[in-house]
């Protein structure tokens, strides 16, 4: 069964950097044609995708928030984490961690997490 | 500001077809696949229709998806009112490095 999970914090101040870890299980990441994504949700808004870590180790970011994130991946924990500089409240929302099948299709998406920006 | 557009809202009456609209560019919906995610309030975004046609297994053959150029369309027949949700469309944009564009987002109610 192929699952992920978000973790981290649920309140980030504002200019701070926020960590976000995605655990997996059910699957391997060197897999050819899968991929790790972060794609999050402001409150009553559309998803907007963020960034990807592929199986072969390239990553791909949202060219509007490219300069703010990192996406990397600990292989020894099976987990992909997102770092974003300089947080601002507009960033509040729900944080998801999505796998993409060889067939590129969001899959899986793991319960997400809410992140809150605020001083 | 979503890349793609999608009307923010839909209804329809139990039985009837609704479609949804997403209408793209060239470099995304005109040369790569388009995806559909149904969601529901307060859960995490589910596929629905993937490669623009393809039905996951245990998605009813009521949903379908089509593409026509820079535009695709999500078919919903025999409405039922738990199809009461939003819906997204999604694709691959190939500009500047390549990156994953969405829609909107269409909320559709099931009067």
């Amino acid at each position: 069964q192929v699952t992920l999970r978000e973790s981290g914090p649920a309140l980030v101040e504002p200019k701070e950097t926020l960590t976000l870890t995605c655990t997996f299980s059910g699957f391997l990441l060197s897999t050819s044609g899968v991929s790790v994504s972060w794609i999050r949700q402001p409150p009553g808004k559309a998803l907007e995708w963020l960034a990807r870590f592929d199986w072969d180790d390239e990553t791909f970011y949202s060219p509007s928030l490219k300069t703010r994130l990192t996406i990397s991946k600990d292989t020894s924990k099976s987990q992909v984490v997102l770092r974003m500089t300089k947080m601002d409240p507009v960033d509040t929302g729900t944080y998801y961690c999505v796998r993409t099948n060889d067939l590129d299709a969001f899959d899986v998406w793991g319960q997400g997490t809410m992140v809150t920006v605020a001083s | 500001q979503a890349v793609l557009t999608q009307p923010p809202s839909v209804s329809g009456t139990p039985g009837q077809r609704v479609t949804i609209s997403c209408s793209g560019s060239s470099s995304n919906i005109g040369d790569n696949y388009v995806f559909w995610y149904q969601q529901f309030p307060g859960t995490a975004p589910k596929l629905l229709i993937y490669r623009s046609d393809r039905r996951p297994s245990g998605v009813p053959d009521r949903f379908s998806g089509s593409t026509s150029g820079t535009s695709a369309s999500l078919a919903i027949s025999g409405l039922r009112s738990e199809d009461e949700a939003d819906y997204y469309c999604a694709a691959w944009d190939d500009s500047l490095s390549g990156f994953w564009v969405f829609g909107g987002g269409t909320k559709l109610t099931v009067l």
